[in-house]
């Protein structure tokens, strides 16, 4: 099956710059790559994700990367603020596991002011 | 994207009870729900697909005896822990998918519905 990795567990950022948050995947048939972003006692929220047939996609600041031979993804936030505090799941599928999301581990972002 | 409830969103009850939790779909037919477990500062593990006018698929290791999915309709799909005990205790959340909208792979999640026993 399919198995995700996440990196890194934790981290921690001053307002205004970057982060950065990567995962590996190990079906390359997978086709679809989607992040999640889960606040305290919620249930997770789809910010962006991407398809297998294209390398980078951007919504304002929020970036998502997609290297598939090496058979990993990445999600870029830009000018982060303390809102985006939170955790962020990656995800990936594949069609042909009855579309079947299999989470990495979570990243746990703070965002200092 | 769909718009998702659970009910409740919390419920505590006492070992040995059965707790009932609802999942709707709130603004399309949703042929496929979800359900996912969550333990505190882990991550999201798939319980069981589940698909409407069908039985459910459990993943390998969740006991569907105690574990009870119905998806009688396409907006509701109910889960309920029998005889629960505080093993159980954690958070409980659904999704929906199966595109409706034309995006088959998309999953659209609820609230989550936080399980404690005593």
């Amino acid at each position: 099956g399919e198995n995700v990795e996440q990196h890194p567990s934790t981290l921690s950022v001053q307002e205004g710059d970057s982060a950065v948050i990567k995962c590996t995947y190990s079906d390359s048939a997978s086709n679809y790559f989607p992040w999640y972003k889960q606040e305290l006692g919620k249930g997770p929220q789809l910010i962006i994700d991407i398809r297998s047939n294209v390398g980078e996609k951007k919504d304002q600041r929020i970036a998502v990367t997609l290297n598939k031979t090496a058979k990993h993804f990445s999600l870029h936030i830009t000018e982060t603020q303390p809102e985006d505090s939170a955790v962020y799941f990656c995800a990936a599928t594949f069609n042909n596991a009855g579309n079947m999301l299999t989470f990495g581990g979570g990243t746990r972002l703070m965002v200092k002011p | 994207g769909a718009v998702v409830s659970q009910h409740p969103s919390w419920v505590i009850c006492k070992s040995g009870t059965s707790v009932k939790i609802e999942c709707r779909s709130l603004d399309f037919q949703a042929t496929t729900m979800f359900w996912y477990r969550q333990f505190p500062k882990q991550s999201l593990m798939l319980m069981a697909t589940s698909n409407e006018g069908s039985k459910a698929t459990y993943e390998q290791g969740v006991e569907k005896d105690k574990f009870l999915i119905n998806h009688a309709s396409l907006t509701l799909s109910t889960l309920t822990v029998t005889s629960a005990h505080p093993e159980d205790s954690s958070f409980y959340i659904c999704s929906v998918g199966g595109g409706g909208w034309g995006r088959p792979d998309e999953q659209f999640f609820g609230p989550g519905t936080r399980l404690t026993v005593l």
